[in-house]
């Protein structure tokens, strides 16, 4: 079955240390996507790519970064410079085209050791 | 940049009772969608309902727009324990491609 794997379930972080949650599909999808969850405060876009090699920074980009080398995959690294990383990150991908719906994976639920 | 916001936050309901969900935007969409999320899951997309059309059914689920008053309700009839979750709208800017934006959800309770 097709769908969107993202891992690890759980994360914890050490202060000033980078982590990277992994977020692949075989979806066959263009367009891939990274939200933030935080408790009572919805989804929130970190960064999106619409196609290999390109992405754009949503709405709370800072302390993120992320690389699209192959179309499965769409890494997010978490880096010191987020001074409050912990929270649930969810990864979804869709088709491209305005408004497709969008697959997510399960979530990633990073915490501060 | 919250796009959406639904209303009420938070529904308690008895199973067979209807759900009723709303969901306001600010600016002109292209379509609206709807996602459910059971707690520590990701979203699974439910509807979707095109800036053009007033209301779609999908097995219990209803949707309606309303363009003029910038709003969208989610209907779901005969509720079941196991429609236990949050559920989100989603709004796609007509300059913004792909990307969604999310409200803070309604989280709803069915009882038994």
């Amino acid at each position: 079955d097709g769908g969107i794997t993202q891992s690890p379930k759980y994360l914890f972080r050490k202060e000033g240390q980078n982590v990277t949650l992994s977020c692949e599909q075989n979806l066959n999808h263009d367009a891939m996507y990274w939200y933030r969850q935080d408790p009572g405060q919805g989804l929130r876009l970190i960064y999106y790519s619409q196609i290999v090699n390109d992405f754009q920074k949503g709405d709370i980009a800072e302390g993120y970064s992320v690389s699209r080398e192959k179309k499965e995959s769409f890494p997010l690294t978490v880096t010191s410079a987020q001074k409050n990383p912990t929270a649930f990150y969810l990864c979804a991908s869709s088709r491209t085209g305005v408004g497709q719906p969008q697959h997510f994976g399960d979530g990633t639920r990073l915490s501060i050791l | 940049s919250q796009q959406g916001e639904e209303d009420p936050q938070a529904l308690s309901i008895q199973e067979g009772e209807n759900a009723t969900m709303n969901c306001s935007y600010k600016t002109s969409i292209n379509n609206l969608q709807w996602y459910r999320q059971n707690s520590g899951r990701g979203l699974v997309h439910l509807i979707l309902i095109r800036s053009n059309e007033r209301e779609k059914h999908s097995g219990r689920l209803r949707v309606t727009l309303d363009t003029s008053k910038k709003s969208s309700s989610l209907l779901i009839t005969a509720s079941r324990a196991a429609d236990t979750a949050s559920y989100f709208c989603a709004t796609v800017l007509y300059q913004a491609g792909t990307a969604l934006i999310f409200g803070k959800g309604t989280t709803l309770s069915v009882s038994s």
